[in-house]
């Protein structure tokens, strides 16, 4: 079993759409978890950063953690065109070096 | 205010041959990573550092190397290039290790092709 598990989709949703992408993980030392978003042929970048569990809101995006069933989900309101990307999520615990899923393509039509 | 800086973009490889990708951060980060990138297969860290003098593998280190003689730069290195190593190559960097340090910036990333 991965440590890190995401579907890589694509999800493909109309404009306006409430998304939910998700990753599930096995090791139950995560502390940290955090989404990337990488456009096409460009690099990741920090989208939203959570400690522990609980929720998380930054505008049209919330980040939650589940730690009993080892489960995250970020949630897109109001989809836009422009939110069409790769999103991955990302763990880690303590200092050490965050894991990464696979990534989920994102597919946001007018 | 540059960030990460990767060079070459894109390169063109004969299998056997070997070739350095430059990575170069202003930001003064003491992490330094590479990681590589196959279609659908997320980010996988082939080596990285904790700071000048000091480096480890990652996941996939085989068939690479890399040095980090400056706080700014970290290049890899391929040698004897074979097809598998054909991927878009990613360089990042942090402020420190994990979480609340651990915001990894990349660069615009480097794709090889190994023919």
């Amino acid at each position: 079993q991965k440590e890190v598990e995401q579907d890589p989709g694509p999800l493909s949703v109309p404009e306006g759409a409430i998304v939910s992408l998700n990753c599930t993980y096995s090791n139950s030392a995560f502390q940290y978890f955090m989404w990337y978003r990488q456009y096409s042929r460009k690099g990741p970048e920090l989208l939203m950063y959570t400690y522990s569990s609980g929720n998380k809101e930054d505008g049209r995006f919330t980040a939650q953690v589940d730690k009993s069933s080892k489960y995250i989900s970020l949630f897109i309101r109001d989809s836009q065109p422009s939110d069409s990307a790769t999103y991955l999520c990302a763990m880690a615990r303590g200092s050490y070096i965050p894991t990464f899923g696979r990534g989920t393509s994102l597919i946001v039509h007018p | 205010n540059a960030g990460v800086t990767q060079t070459p973009k894109f390169r063109i490889l004969k299998i056997g041959q070997s070739m350095t990708l430059q990575c170069a951060q202003d930001m003064n980060h003491n992490y330094m990573y590479w990681y590589r990138q196959d279609p659908g297969m997320g980010l996988k860290l082939i080596y990285y550092s904790v700071g000048a003098g000091i480096t480890d593998k990652g996941e996939v280190p085989n068939g690479y190397n890399v040095s980090r003689s400056t706080t700014e730069d970290f290049p890899l290195r391929l040698e004897l290039a074979a097809p598998s190593q054909t991927s878009v190559y990613f360089c990042a960097s942090s402020p420190g290790g994990g979480g609340v340090t651990g915001e990894l910036f990349f660069g615009e990333g480097s794709r090889l092709t190994v023919l």
